[in-house]
């Protein structure tokens, strides 16, 4: 069965740092795009950044570009977001989501979320 | 950025009635649309994808059709697990983009 378990949310000032891992099981991490989407209180889903099976190729929301970064470690089959900067309106439920091919990046599985509040 | 527009925002109807959801692309996406559904305290979950390929698992009362930049899910014979709210998702260009939802109530 395939599971994403994401970790790492919490509460952070204002201009604070987070990483959020999501440890992938139940299929070939490796041979598939990852990507992160949150959502914030009463919101839709907001894409946040996606990689490719290598790591090497990443994309990002321009909301976030330059203070996020996508990383994984595909021998231990862990996604990551390193979070900079942080700013109030980044405040959300952080998805882990697997793409359904190395190249079609809509997400055929979801973790449950890990929650970011970005609060003084 | 490809802007993806629902409509309607709320669709109010009784189990056993056909709901339609329409998706707009500001530019053509081809086929690369997804539809999916979301329940309260739930993660997002995958109904449709391809503009009309129906996901493992997801019985056949989900249709998806469209393609370039008008795109439609059709969900016949409404029961009450259905009642949750829909997006559509493009995965034609960077940055991937939704739909801001459609609530199906029950009337």
């Amino acid at each position: 069965e395939v599971q994403l378990l994401d970790s790492g949310g919490r509460l952070v000032q204002p201009g604070g740092s987070l990483r959020l891992s999501c440890s992938a099981s139940g299929f070939q991490f490796m041979n598939y795009g990852m990507g992160w989407v949150r959502q914030a209180p009463g919101k839709g889903p907001e894409w946040v950044s996606s990689l490719s099976v290598s790591g090497r190729d990443t994309y990002y929301a321009d909301s976030v570009k330059g203070r996020f970064s996508i990383s994984r470690d595909n021998s231990n089959n862990t996604l990551f977001l390193e979070m900079k900067n942080l700013r109030v309106d980044d405040t959300a439920l952080y998805y882990c989501a697997k793409a359904s091919s190395s190249i079609h990046f809509h997400f055929d599985k979801w973790g449950q979320g890990t929650p970011v509040t970005v609060s003084s | 950025e490809t802007v993806m527009t629902q409509s309607p925002a709320t669709l109010s109807l009784s189990p056993g009635e056909r709901g339609t959801i329409s998706c707009r692309a500001s530019q053509s996406i081809g086929s690369k649309l997804a539809w999916y559904q979301q329940k309260p305290g739930q993660a997002p979950r995958l109904l449709v994808y391809g503009a009309s390929v129906r996901a493992t698992g997801v019985p056949a009362v989900f249709s998806g059709s469209g393609s370039g930049t008008d795109f439609t899910l059709t969900i016949n014979s409404l029961q009450s697990e259905h009642f949750a709210v829909y997006y559509c998702q493009q995965y034609n260009d960077w940055p991937l983009t939704f739909g801001g939802g459609t609530k199906v109530e029950m009337k």
